[in-house]
């Protein structure tokens, strides 16, 4: 069975600076989508950002990139200059690229963007 | 255009009642799915469903079952309620449950006592 490990409960940047969020996961599958959802606080969870195992290029979405190592199975998150409102709850995702139709979710990360 | 709504947003029940928990999703997505979110697990896969079918479930009890009807719109049930079950409960909804992005409702946060 799949699993997804955040090993960061929580974690803290200051405003403009950089923070990377840690996501490891296990798989015995060649095929597979990892993503990034942020929840902020009382707000709806959003997709952050995607990556194909297929694709060695790491995805960017503006502020926001990956570090995506298959053969360590690790999906880190990069937060470039940070912002007051980046501050919420990250949630690393897996799912197979084939068969079963659910999301193997991770615990969180916490992120908190001091001033 | 609307997102994925969730009702009720907020209830509280005791032991051995039952629940219902509602889900529209976005229009014209066909895959919903339902996840319970807790304080250290994280998100936990309950079931997905696509045009009124089940296509997988998680590992939770039989307490816990759902339905889609043919609007697309999924409601689940939680009978004998414990209170483990207190829980945000989010429903997420997509175009076809592939690998596509998921759009969550804001939750339905259950409170048993």
């Amino acid at each position: 069975a799949q699993t997804v490990t955040q090993s960061q409960p929580e974690m803290s940047v200051q405003e403009a600076e950089t923070v990377t969020l840690s996501c490891t996961y296990d798989t015995s599958e060649s095929d597979y989508y990892l993503f990034w959802y942020k929840q902020p606080p009382s707000r709806q969870m959003i997709l952050v950002i995607r990556q194909e195992a297929y694709k060695q290029q790491n995805a960017t979405e503006n502020r926001f990139s990956v570090n995506f190592q298959k053969a360590a199975k690790s999906f880190s998150l990069k937060i470039s200059d940070s912002q007051l409102g980046d501050a919420a709850m990250y949630f690393c995702a897996y799912r197979s690229a084939i068969g079963t139709y659910k999301y193997i979710f991770g615990t969180g990360t916490r992120l908190k963007v001091l001033a | 255009k609307a997102g994925v709504t969730q009702t009720p947003r907020y209830l509280i029940k005791t032991r051995g009642q039952q629940v219902t928990l509602s889900c529209s999703p976005i229009s014209g997505h066909r895959s919903v799915s339902w996840y319970q979110q807790t304080p250290g697990q994280g998100l936990q896969f309950l079931f997905e469903y696509f045009s009124e079918t089940q296509r997988n479930k998680g590992n939770f009890p039989g307490r816990f079952s759902g339905r889609q009807f043919s609007n697309s719109r999924s409601e689940m049930n939680v009978s004998t309620l414990e209170l483990g079950d207190s829980a945000l409960y989010l429903c997420a909804s997509s175009l076809t449950g592939y690998a596509g992005e998921l759009f969550f409702g804001e939750g339905s946060r259950l409170t048993v006592l």
